[in-house]
């Protein structure tokens, strides 16, 4: 099993729409996880950081945390076409390495 | 407030040569770590140094090393270079270690082929 799994896409959406991004992790005692946003031969960009369970609220981006499913999400509300990029989730466990997933790419068609 | 710079951004070695790359971090931040980039590996961990000492370490051979200074500032070296070894290779900086929760941040990265 991977330490951080996504979905690697590609997610489509249709520009206006809403886009969820997944993903799981391995380690139980994670305490801090994080979204990068990556767009092609670029690094990668924190979008967000969420600590506790619950939702955090960040312009159009919401990250949604449930640690008892491992488990933690981003939302995108409005998406735009510069939203299409490759979504990072990673995750710093008890090692305290920051871990990535594979990323998901997603495309907002016009 | 300058960002996370690496140097050099774009090289290219030949099969077992070695290559040192650069990077320094946002001012005050103390932790930097390494990470390479590959299409069907995607980021994996190389190592975290914080306070010139090396706090963690991934699962890549001993040809991949690297070291901090006491102004912060890191860098990795690749001994024996394979093909394998062509990727973007990530610095990215926090104001702690990186199980404290601060945020990190990225640099443009290196890209390094090997031919």
């Amino acid at each position: 099993q991977k330490e951080v799994e996504q979905n690697s896409g590609p997610l489509s959406v249709p520009e206006g729409a809403i886009a969820s991004l997944n993903c799981t992790y391995s380690d139980r005692v994670s305490q801090s996880f994080f979204w990068y946003r990556q767009y092609s031969g670029k690094s990668p960009e924190l979008i967000m950081s969420i600590y506790s369970n619950g939702d955090k609220e960040d312009g159009r981006f919401t990250a949604q945390l449930n640690k008892a499913s491992q488990y933690v999400s981003l939302l995108i509300r409005d998406s735009q076409p510069s939203d299409s990029a490759t979504y990072l989730c990673a995750v710093i466990g008890n090692t305290g390495k920051l871990i990535f997933g594979q990323g998901t790419t997603l495309q907002v068609k016009p | 407030k300058a960002g996370v710079t690496q140097t050099p951004r774009y090289l290219i070695k030949t099969r077992g040569q070695q290559v040192t790359l650069s990077c320094s971090p946002i001012s005050g931040h103390r932790s930097v770590s390494w990470y390479q980039q590959t299409p069907g590996q995607g980021l994996q961990f190389l190592f975290e140094y914080f306070s010139e000492t090396q706090r963690n370490k991934g699962n890549f051979p001993g040809r991949f090393s690297g070291r901090q200074f006491s102004n912060s500032r890191s860098e990795m070296n690749v001994s024996t270079l394979e093909l394998g070894d062509s990727a973007l290779y990530l610095c990215a900086s926090s104001l702690d270690r990186g199980n404290s929760g601060n945020t990190i941040y990225f640099g443009e990265g290196s890209w390094l082929t090997v031919v």
